[in-house]
C-alpha cells in the first residue's frame, strides 16, 4: 500500500511569487491534515480536511494560505504571495478513521524557501 | 491551553548507551500521548502511543508511560544504536471541542557515534 506522498520535495520561490504544495493521501482515508515546521521549531496544525470539508481551519495562519481538496481526494495547498517567514517543511498526514484509535500517517514533507 | 514541552537537543550518545528523552504536557481532558521519530531524509513515522494514564507504549525497544500525575510520557531504551539517530517528536491529541489535531514539541535531534 503506498504512503502519504507530497509534491515537490523541495522548492524555492522568490518573495511575492506563488507555491502550491500538494498531498496525495492513502487511498481510502477521509481525514487530511496539513502541518508545518518553520525555522526548526515545533510542527504546528494548520488545517484538518473530513473528505472535502474543511472540518478544522483554526491554525491557518492568514488568508495568503489556500487549501482545498476537491473530490475529496489529493489536496493542495496555495501560497499566495509567499513571504520570508513562510519558509519551513510543510507535512501532510492522512488517516481512515478519527476517535481515540486514530493514528495520522505522514508525508516526507515539502521543504519550502522563500527568498 | 494545550502544549508539549520535550528537552532540546541535541543528544549525544555513544552505542549501547541508555536514551531518556523527557515530555511533559499540559491539556485539557484525557489527551492521547505519541512519540513520532523523522530519519534523515524521511518523514515522521509513529514510533509509539499511549491513549489513558499509567499505559505503556513500546515499539522497537523504545518504551514510554503516560504518566497522569505528573503529566509526562518520556522516551527510553536501553541501548542505543547508530541508527537512531532521528529527530524524535513528542505528541498530544486532545478530543477537546472535537478536534483531532495533534499538538508536538519542537523535537529533540539524537545522534549516537559508533
Amino acid at each position: 500500500e503506498a504512503g502519504v506522498t507530497q509534491f515537490p520535495s523541495h522548492s524555492v520561490i522568490e518573495k511575492g511569487q506563488t507555491v502550491t504544495l500538494r498531498c496525495d493521501p492513502i487511498s481510502g482515508h477521509d481525514n487530511l491534515y496539513w502541518y508545518r515546521r518553520v525555522m526548526g521549531k515545533e510542527i504546528k496544525f494548520l488545517l484538518h480536511f473530513v473528505k472535502e470539508s474543511k472540518q478544522d481551519e483554526s491554525g491557518m495562519p492568514n488568508n495568503r494560505f489556500l487549501a482545498e481538496r476537491t473530490g475529496g481526494t489529493y489536496s493542495t495547498l496555495k501560497v499566495q504571495p509567499a513571504e520570508l517567514e513562510d519558509s519551513g517543511v510543510y507535512f501532510c498526514a492522512s488517516s481512515p478513521i478519527a476517535g481515540l484509535q486514530e493514528t495520522q500517517y505522514f508525508g516526507p514533507g515539502t521543504r519550502l524557501l522563500v527568498l | 491551553g494545550n502544549s508539549v514541552t520535550q528537552m532540546e537537543g541535541p543528544v549525544t550518545l555513544s552505542e549501547e548507551a541508555f536514551l531518556t528523552i523527557n515530555c511533559t504536557y499540559t491539556a485539557t481532558g484525557y489527551p492521547s500521548l505519541f512519540w513520532y521519530v523523522q530519519y534523515p531524509g524521511e518523514g515522521l513515522q509513529l514510533l509509539l502511543k499511549a491513549t489513558k494514564a499509567d499505559d505503556k507504549g513500546s515499539n522497537k525497544g523504545f518504551e514510554a508511560t503516560y504518566r497522569k500525575e505528573t503529566t509526562s510520557f518520556h522516551l527510553e531504551k536501553g541501548s542505543v544504536q547508530v541508527s537512531d539517530s532521528a529527530v524524535y517528536f513528542c505528541a498530544l491529541r486532545t478530543f477537546s471541542g472535537g478536534y483531532n489535531k495533534l499538538i508536538f514539541g519542537a523535537g529533540t535531534r539524537l545522534a549516537v557515534h559508533p
